[in-house]
């Protein structure tokens, strides 16, 4: 398997520009999830999804949509890009509720300029 | 709100010390609790994880943390830390829903050989 990739690894943007930011799971986990880094503040959620059709929005949606039409698959999408959006994206998945342990992509480095 | 608190925001330690790095958890009720670690460059790895039993946890790399109920506390500690343990340390917890991790802010480690 190869768990959950995330592509790219690094981008850099034009304040106003979009861009979707890819992941892909390879393990059937229902819930999936985009996280934010900044630096000393941990990781902050943006969306969750726990299945293909069902999203919901994290503590920091805005500014951001995303949607789930396959299970593999989660699509982040940033529209008129911002400054504050500078940060590192993690996506991340896990088979359900309970026990099930989650995992994480190695993350997009993302910068607005 | 839920929230998961990290003391120690940087902590500094020569290789062979102790190490104990405090998370606090802000809700009652069930709790299931985990401890990521990210080395530098890559992506968050579990360390290890408390769901239920014994309070007291054994993850990878010699780390253990032991759950205090009456404290809201889930600390990590090592015995004697090495080098290559340099990384930044996440406390999470599901939110009550179970559907999603709420992260600490983090505590960047630092080992000096």
């Amino acid at each position: 398997n190869a768990g959950v990739t995330q592509t790219p690894k690094f981008r850099i943007l034009k304040i106003g520009q979009s861009m979707t930011l890819q992941c892909a799971q390879d393990m059937n986990h229902n819930y999936m999830y985009w996280y934010r880094q900044d630096p000393g503040m941990g990781l902050k959620l943006i969306y969750y999804s726990v299945g293909a059709g069902i999203t919901d929005k994290g503590e920091v949606p805005n500014g951001y949509n995303v949607s789930r039409s396959t299970t593999e698959d989660f699509p982040l999408r940033l529209e008129l890009a911002a400054p504050s959006q500078t940060s590192v994206y993690f996506c991340a998945s896990r088979f359900g509720q309970g026990v099930y342990e989650q995992y994480f992509g190695p993350g997009t480095r993302l910068t607005v300029t | 709100a839920q929230s998961v608190s990290q003391h120690n925001h940087h902590v500094i330690l020569s290789e062979a010390a102790s190490l104990e790095l405090g998370c606090n958890y802000s809700y009652g009720g069930t709790v299931n609790l985990f401890w990521y670690v990210q080395y530098p460059g890559q992506h968050l790895q579990l360390l290890l994880k408390y769901f239920s039993g014994d309070p007291l946890v054994k993850g990878i790399k010699g780390f253990e943390a032991e759950f205090i109920k009456s404290k809201f506390s889930f600390n990590l500690r090592k015995p004697s830390v090495q080098w290559s343990d340099t990384a930044e340390y996440f406390c999470a917890a599901w939110n009550q829903a179970g559907t999603a991790l709420i992260f600490g802010k983090g505590t960047t480690l630092s080992v000096s050989s």
